[in-house]
C-alpha cells in the first residue's frame, strides 16, 4: 500500500474544534482528499489540497505539508451531524487513489 | 443532475458463485472507479475505466474483473466468491479521472454478503 496513516478513532464535544491527523508515504504524489461517510452511506468529497498550506471551506479546513507527508483536517464549532468516518485519500500518478482506513469521529452533547 | 447510482443495493450469494454489479456514472463522466471496503481494510482500489478501457488495477486477485461500456456504464464480476468478499463495493465517477478538479462523486454502494 501506500502507508496512510490515520487515527481509528476520536471523540469531541459539540461546539469544539476538532483536528484529524494524516500522514502517507508515497511517490508520484498529485494531491490529498478528504472524504466524510455517514455510517452506511457513501463517502462525500470535503477537500482537496495539492500545495502546501491551509485550504478553508466553511466550517472545514485541511492542510498540506508534502515534505512531512502529513495533512490535517480541521473541523471547527463541531455539530452532532459532523459524527462520521474521515477518509484521507491520496492521488498517486493522476489517476490512482488510495484511501486511508478511516477516522470515526463521534461528536458527543 | 443524477447521482451516481448501483444496483443492486443488497446481494446474498453462496461461495463458489459468481455476482455482478453494475454502476452508472454521473452524465457526462467518463472515468468509473471501484472500490471494496470492509471494516478492517478499508477503502481499497480495485479498477479504473476511462473511455472502455482499464486504465488502472489495484492488487486485487484476477476473479475480480470489470468492464466499461460505450455509454460510460461499468460492471463489475467477481467470480467463485470466496466469504472474504463479503464487504461494501463502492463505484465512483468522475469527469475524466485524475483528481485534479476531478473530484470524485460516490454511488450509495452494493452491499454484497457472501454465506
Amino acid at each position: 500500500g501506500q502507508n496512510i496513516d490515520q487515527p481509528t478513532e476520536m471523540t469531541a464535544t459539540e461546539g469544539a474544534i476538532v483536528q484529524i491527523n494524516c500522514t502517507y508515504q508515497t511517490s508520484g504524489f498529485n494531491g490529498l482528499f478528504w472524504y466524510q461517510q455517514h455510517a452506511g452511506e457513501a463517502p462525500t468529497f470535503l477537500s482537496y489540497n495539492v500545495l502546501d498550506g491551509l485550504e478553508e471551506k466553511g466550517r472545514f479546513s485541511s492542510f498540506l505539508s508534502r515534505s512531512k507527508g502529513y495533512s490535517y483536517l480541521l473541523l471547527k464549532e463541531l455539530q452532532m451531524k459532523d459524527s462520521a468516518s474521515y477518509l484521507c485519500a491520496v492521488l498517486r500518478n493522476f489517476n490512482k487513489f488510495y484511501f486511508g482506513s478511516g477516522t470515526k469521529l463521534n461528536v458527543k452533547p | 443532475k443524477a447521482g451516481v447510482t448501483q444496483t443492486p443495493r443488497y446481494l446474498i450469494k453462496t461461495r463458489g458463485q459468481q455476482v455482478t454489479l453494475s454502476c452508472s456514472p454521473i452524465s457526462g463522466h467518463r472515468s468509473v472507479s471501484w472500490y471494496q471496503q470492509t471494516p478492517g481494510q478499508g477503502l481499497q482500489f480495485l479498477f479504473e475505466y476511462f473511455s472502455e478501457t482499464q486504465r488502472n488495477k489495484g492488487n486485487f486477485p484476477g476473479r475480480f474483473s470489470g468492464r466499461q461500456f460505450s455509454n460510460s456504464r461499468s460492471e463489475m464480476n467477481v467470480s467463485t466468491l470466496e466469504l472474504g468478499d463479503s464487504a461494501l463495493y463502492l463505484c465512483a465517477s468522475s469527469l475524466v479521472g485524475g483528481g485534479l478538479n476531478n473530484e470524485q462523486f460516490f454511488g450509495p454502494g452494493t452491499r454484497l454478503t457472501v454465506l
